[in-house]
């Protein structure tokens, strides 16, 4: 298993450019989150599926979107890329069923510089 | 709104002392989640309390959880160096988001 995984691993986007963060997991969990993480602070939650077709709003979700069609993949887009959404994004994915919550397991991340 | 407080945020502390690292949470919770994250690193998980006086245990690294008092504890017995590192806990609201404290920055001196 080869479990989270993220596209790109760096990236640099002018003010104004879009792009899509890729996120996969092969794990067949059903719930997925996005997190953004900035220098020397903890994570924020972006967006969360708890299953495919179905995306929610996290702490900090201006400025971004997402879509879940199938259960392995969660890109996040960024339309209008601003400054302050320079940070490193972590998406992460888990098992959760009546009576079982597992813990989430986390991509490598993607860091994002927008200037 | 489910709110996470660590604290402390900076510890530095001796190899072979003892400390605790506490974690409170505003509303009611069925989860409670410990994760380490090394320097540039991503997240990895340490330890998931889902009742009420659990207690887990894994080498130096001991969790516990009081859903009465809305509090976890992480405590690290006889530090090494190697234990240097942040620790976050997260914990699950009501509706699946799971919020994340500040962190905890350790450094252990030798």
């Amino acid at each position: 298993n080869a479990g989270v995984t993220q596209t790109p691993k760096f990236r640099i986007l002018k003010i104004g450019q879009s792009m899509t963060l890729q996120c996969t997991q092969d794990m067949n969990h059903n719930y997925m989150y996005w997190y953004r993480q900035d220098p020397g602070m903890g994570l924020k939650l972006i967006y969360y599926s708890v299953g495919a077709g179905i995306t929610d709003k996290g702490e900090v979700p201006n400025g971004y979107n997402v879509s879940r069609s199938t259960t392995e993949d969660f890109p996040l887009r960024l339309e209008l890329a601003a400054p302050s959404q320079t940070s490193v994004y972590f998406c992460a994915s888990s098992y959760h069923n009546r009576g079982q919550r597992d813990e989430q397991y986390f991509g490598p991340g993607t860091r994002l510089t927008v200037t | 709104e489910l709110k996470v407080e660590q604290n402390p945020l900076f510890l530095s502390m001796q190899e072979g002392k003892n400390y605790t690292i506490y974690c409170n949470y505003s509303t009611t919770s069925d989860r409670l989640y410990w994760y380490r994250q090394d320097p540039g690193k991503s997240l990895e998980s340490l330890f998931v309390l889902l009742s009420n006086g659990a207690v887990k245990q894994e080498g130096r690294l001991m969790a516990s959880l009081d859903t009465k008092a809305r509090l976890s504890t992480l405590h690290i017995t006889a530090a090494v160096h190697d234990l240097s590192a942040t620790y976050f806990c997260a914990v699950g609201d009501r509706d699946d988001k799971i919020i994340f404290g500040k962190g905890t920055r350790l450094h252990i001196l030798p």
